[in-house]
């Protein structure tokens, strides 16, 4: 949904352990969506994608997985780095519109 | 190569002065984005360009707020009469083809708008 007027929700993450993000979206007939991760002072990055016909895409040490019955995205960090620091949106396409998710800030733990 | 370019990277200004963000996309692309950053907080849509035509407005907050293209690059963000509750960063961003085509969108570093 619109991320507007609310602050980020924050997810603590030991070094080295698996995180994982989560995020509901809104429209069903969405049929791309993306994860970007955002860090201090900088623009959202693209992570990975995943389209409709797909329920888990793999990456570099990122899985993002789609379960279309709830509208949930999941993105799965392996082996949580100091660098993962960061905030994550997903997005969701469809309608011809994109629509940003709230975001997640995760904070890496020593 | 080139990405998302911005400028100025941080504005300050006072209140009730007019201001204008630049954004320079990545060459070829045809859509263009402008969205609203307040601080800890998500992305707030602003606008998109699909060439140097805007078919969606609907995230203007008010009259103060305006936009253009030209040349199917370059697009100026322009705040009237800025007040403080304007103050963010503001995020630019390109793709190579139209909103709703499975395409990703490249963003630029933004410009941080401080006003006094």
């Amino acid at each position: 949904g619109e991320s507007v007027g609310l602050h980020l929700p924050t997810l603590s993450v030991q070094e080295g352990d698996n995180s994982i993000i989560n995020c509901a979206y809104s429209n069903s007939a969405s049929d791309y969506f993306i994860w970007y991760k955002q860090e201090s002072g900088k623009g959202p990055q693209f992570i990975i994608d995943i389209r409709s016909n797909m329920d888990k895409r793999q990456g570099q040490r990122v899985t993002v997985l789609l379960n279309k019955t709830v509208k949930h995205l999941s993105l799965q960090i392996a082996a949580t780095q100091p660098g993962d620091s960061a905030v994550y949106f997903c997005a969701e396409t469809g309608d011809d519109k994109i629509i940003f998710g709230k975001g997640t800030r995760l904070h890496i733990l020593p | 190569g080139a990405g998302v370019s911005q400028s100025p990277s941080n504005k300050v200004t006072e209140k009730g002065k007019d201001v204008e963000l630049r954004c320079d996309p990545i060459s070829g692309h045809t859509a263009l984005y402008w969205y609203r950053q307040s601080l800890g907080q998500g992305l707030e849509f602003l606008i998109y360009f699909q060439g140097n035509s805007a078919p969606d407005k609907s995230g203007l907050p008010s009259d103060r707020f305006s936009a253009e293209r030209t040349g199917g690059s370059v697009s100026t963000l322009t705040i009237q009469r800025t007040q403080q509750e304007d103050s963010a960063v503001y995020l630019c961003a390109s793709s190579r083809n139209q909103q709703g085509s499975e395409e990703k969108l490249f963003f630029g570093s933004g410009t941080q708008l401080s006003v006094l």
